[in-house]
């Protein structure tokens, strides 16, 4: 069965400095593995996706993630954070193949930003 | 644009009362779900239905039904609504075809008194 671990659930920066965002996964098999992002009162939106073709993946607004499959890890990360960053992250793996493309969630990393 | 709406953004709804949360998509998606979101708790899976009158329950189907009848409106129904169903109530649609992403609708917040 699927799984994700989100090992932080709230990370806090400052303005200007790099952003470090921690997912494990558990997965049988070749897993898609998914960032979102919600802002407050906000609805989901996509990040970034791994699909089994680079293993680096840029996403939108500057962050990317590395797929490790020896470390079964997903982490994202930005160089610089910006204060509109501010928000919750989730990691999804997706059980596309086997169970209807049923998504699991991490339980979510709220990030701030101090300025 | 794909858009997935959900009917309501907020709901406040007296115990016992049988509540309909609907949820309609544009883009012709096969997979539909249900997840509510609960602080500490992220979004847990209530249903999913892959198909027309199809239906799964995920992790916590306990206190809610679905229903399924057209291919774009899947719909979540509290048959009996509870205090502790208050929450925040996402529904979610996809196509299975590849590696694609998942689209979400705005959210509803439900509060049952």
């Amino acid at each position: 069965a699927q799984s994700v671990t989100q090992l932080d659930s709230h990370v806090s920066v400052s303005e200007g400095t790099p952003v470090l965002l921690r997912c494990n996964y558990s997965s049988s098999y070749s897993p898609s593995l998914f960032w979102y992002v919600q802002h407050p009162n906000k609805g989901l939106q996509l990040l970034l996706k791994y699909t089994s073709a680079a293993t680096l993946v840029k996403g939108i607004n500057g962050f990317e993630a590395e797929f490790k499959k020896s470390e079964t890890s997903f982490h994202l990360t930005k160089p610089s954070a910006h204060m509109s960053d501010a928000a919750e992250y989730f990691c999804v793996v997706s059980a596309l193949y086997n169970q209807g493309g049923k998504l699991i969630f991490g339980q979510g990393t709220e990030l701030s930003v101090k300025p | 644009d794909v858009k997935v709406t959900q009917s309501s953004r907020y709901l406040v709804k007296r115990t016992g009362e049988k509540v309909f949360l609907e949820c309609v998509q544009d883009m012709d998606h096969e997979n539909m779900f249900w997840y509510r979101q609960d602080p500490g708790l992220g979004l847990r899976l209530i249903y999913f239905s892959y198909d027309v009158k199809m239906k799964e329950k995920g992790d916590i189907p306990e206190g809610y039904s679905v229903s399924r009848e057209k291919k774009e409106r899947f719909s979540l129904i509290l048959e009996s609504a509870s205090t502790n169903q208050t929450s925040m109530y996402l529904c979610a649609s996809l196509s299975p075809q590849g590696y694609t992403e998942a689209f979400f609708g705005q959210g509803t917040r439900l509060t049952v008194v």
